[in-house]
């Protein structure tokens, strides 16, 4: 069975730095790119930052580049999101999501909650 | 950039209804497009992928069809567990988008 599971979240305080993680299980890990999605409080969905399988290719939206890195480790079967600089309008649930192409987003994590506040 | 709107915004339906929610990008993106299904505090779940070949398990009174700039998910017969906000997704070019969102609540 496919699982995702994101930890790091909680709250950190403008400008401040926070790291998500993501634990794979149930399929090859290094076999699929992976990709970061966020939803702020009673909002629609946003794409946040892509990896491929192998880490060659790095997309992210406009709103994080700059601040934010997204990193995996095949041999932990981990996903990272390294958010630095972070802002109000940065709060939201993060998610991790499996896949591109005929996989895209085709697994979700159950999310984890940001909080930038002071 | 792909810009990709959703219509409607909202609608309110019957069980039993057949409801159609239309997705169109600002540019062709060919068929790379998927729906997603969101309920409250939940992880959003794939219905369709490819614009129109349904996701394992998912009930065959969910399709989807279109390519090119206009896609549509239509469901048959909506059935109370139907109620909830649904996304389309464009992946054929980053940075990838999704639609604003479409809820369907009870009539």
């Amino acid at each position: 069975e496919v699982q995702l599971v994101e930890s790091g979240g909680g709250l950190v305080k403008p400008g401040g730095s926070l790291r998500l993680s993501c634990a794979a299980s149930g399929f090859t890990f290094s076999s699929y790119n992976m990709n970061w999605v966020r939803q702020a409080p009673g909002k629609g969905l946003e794409w946040v930052s892509s990896i491929s399988s192998s880490s060659s290719y790095i997309y992210y939206a406009d709103s994080v580049k700059g601040r934010f890195t997204i990193s995996r480790d095949n041999a932990k079967n981990s996903l990272y999101l390294q958010m630095n600089s972070l802002r109000a309008e940065d709060t939201a649930v993060y998610y991790c999501a499996r896949g591109d192409r005929l996989f895209m987003c085709d697994y979700w994590g159950q999310g984890t909650l940001v909080t930038v506040s002071s | 950039d792909i810009q990709m709107t959703q219509s409607p915004s909202s609608l309110s339906a019957s069980v039993g209804d057949r409801v159609t929610i239309t997705c169109r990008a600002s540019q062709g993106i060919r068929n790379d497009l998927g729906w997603y299904q969101q309920k409250p505090g939940k992880a959003p779940k794939r219905l369709i992928y490819a614009a129109s070949s349904l996701q394992s398990g998912v009930p065959s009174r969910f399709s989807g069809s279109g390519s090119g700039t206009e896609f549509t998910l239509t469901i048959s017969s909506l059935q109370p567990e139907d109620f909830a906000t649904y996304y389309c997704l464009q992946h054929n070019s980053y940075p990838f988008a999704f639609g604003p969102g479409t809820k369907v609540d009870i009539k």
